[in-house]
C-alpha cells in the first residue's frame, strides 16, 4: 500500500511568483485536503477535494486554488506569492464515505520558502 | 479556532507513562476525541479516538472523563522516538470531511 507522497519537497520562490504543489493520494482514498503550518504553529486547513470538486474550504484567499484529478491525486497553487506564505503545505487523503476512523493520512509536507 | 486546550509543553523520562492532558469544554454529542503526533518535519500522524469509552491500540490508551470535557492521552512506555507535538482534536467521527482544526498542541520531550 502506498502512503501520501507530495512533491517537490522543497521549493524556493520569490514575492509575485506562482507555485504548484503535488500530492498523490494513498491507494483507495478519494478525498485530499490541504493544510498550510507555519512555522511553530499547528497546520490549518486550506481546502479539501472530493470527486474533482472543491468541498470544503477554509480562511484562505482566491489565490489559494487546487485540482484533483480522475485519479484522486491533487494540485495546491498558489498565485501572486508573500512572504507570509512561506510553510510546509501537508496534503491528506481519506476515504469519502467509508466507515472506519475517520483518520487523515498525511504526506511528509513541500517546505516552500518565499524570498 | 480550535475546541481544545493543552499545555504548551511536557517532560517525561524514558521508559515512564507518559500522560497529555487536554480540556474539550464545549464538545458536541457527536463529535469524538481525536489524537494525533507530529514528529519534527514529518507529517501529523494518528493516533487514537473516542466518543466516551476508554480506549487502546498499539500505540496509546485515551480516558475521557464521564461529562466528556477532558481527556488524557496515555502512552505507556515512553521512548525517545515519541518526542513530538502532540494534537488532540474534536471532529465528527467517521465524518466525509478532511477539515481538522489543529490547536498549537503539547510539545512532549521524553528524556533518557
Amino acid at each position: 500500500e502506498t502512503g501520501v507522497t507530495q512533491s517537490p519537497t522543497h521549493l524556493i520562490k520569490t514575492r509575485g511568483q506562482q507555485v504548484t504543489l503535488r500530492c498523490s493520494s494513498q491507494s483507495g482514498h478519494n478525498t485530499v485536503s490541504w493544510y498550510q503550518q507555519a512555522l511553530g504553529q499547528g497546520p490549518q486547513f486550506i481546502f479539501q477535494y472530493y470527486r474533482e470538486e472543491e468541498n470544503g474550504r477554509g480562511n484562505f484567499p482566491p489565490r489559494f486554488s487546487g485540482l484533483q484529478f480522475p485519479n484522486y491525486s491533487s494540485e495546491l497553487n498558489v498565485n501572486a506569492l508573500e512572504l507570509d506564505d512561506s510553510a510546509l503545505y501537508l496534503c491528506a487523503s481519506s476515504p469519502f464515505g467509508g466507515a472506519g476512523t475517520g483518520e487523515l493520512f498525511f504526506g511528509e509536507g513541500s517546505r516552500l520558502t518565499v524570498l | 479556532d480550535a475546541k481544545t486546550t493543552q499545555p504548551p509543553s511536557m517532560d517525561c523520562a524514558e521508559g515512564r507513562a507518559a500522560n497529555l492532558p487536554c480540556n474539550h469544554s464545549t464538545i458536541s454529542g457527536n463529535e469524538y476525541v481525536y489524537w494525533y503526533r507530529q514528529i519534527h518535519s514529518q507529517g501529523p500522524q494518528y493516533i487514537i479516538h473516542g466518543l466516551k469509552n476508554n480506549e487502546t491500540n498499539e500505540m496509546a490508551s485515551l480516558i475521557i472523563t464521564e461529562d466528556r470535557k477532558s481527556s488524557t492521552l496515555i502512552l505507556p512506555h515512553a521512548t525517545l522516538r515519541d518526542t513530538a507535538v502532540y494534537y488532540c482534536i474534536v471532529r465528527v467521527g467517521s465524518s466525509n470531511t478532511g477539515k481538522l482544526i489543529f490547536g498549537q498542541g503539547t510539545t512532549l520531550q521524553v528524556k533518557p
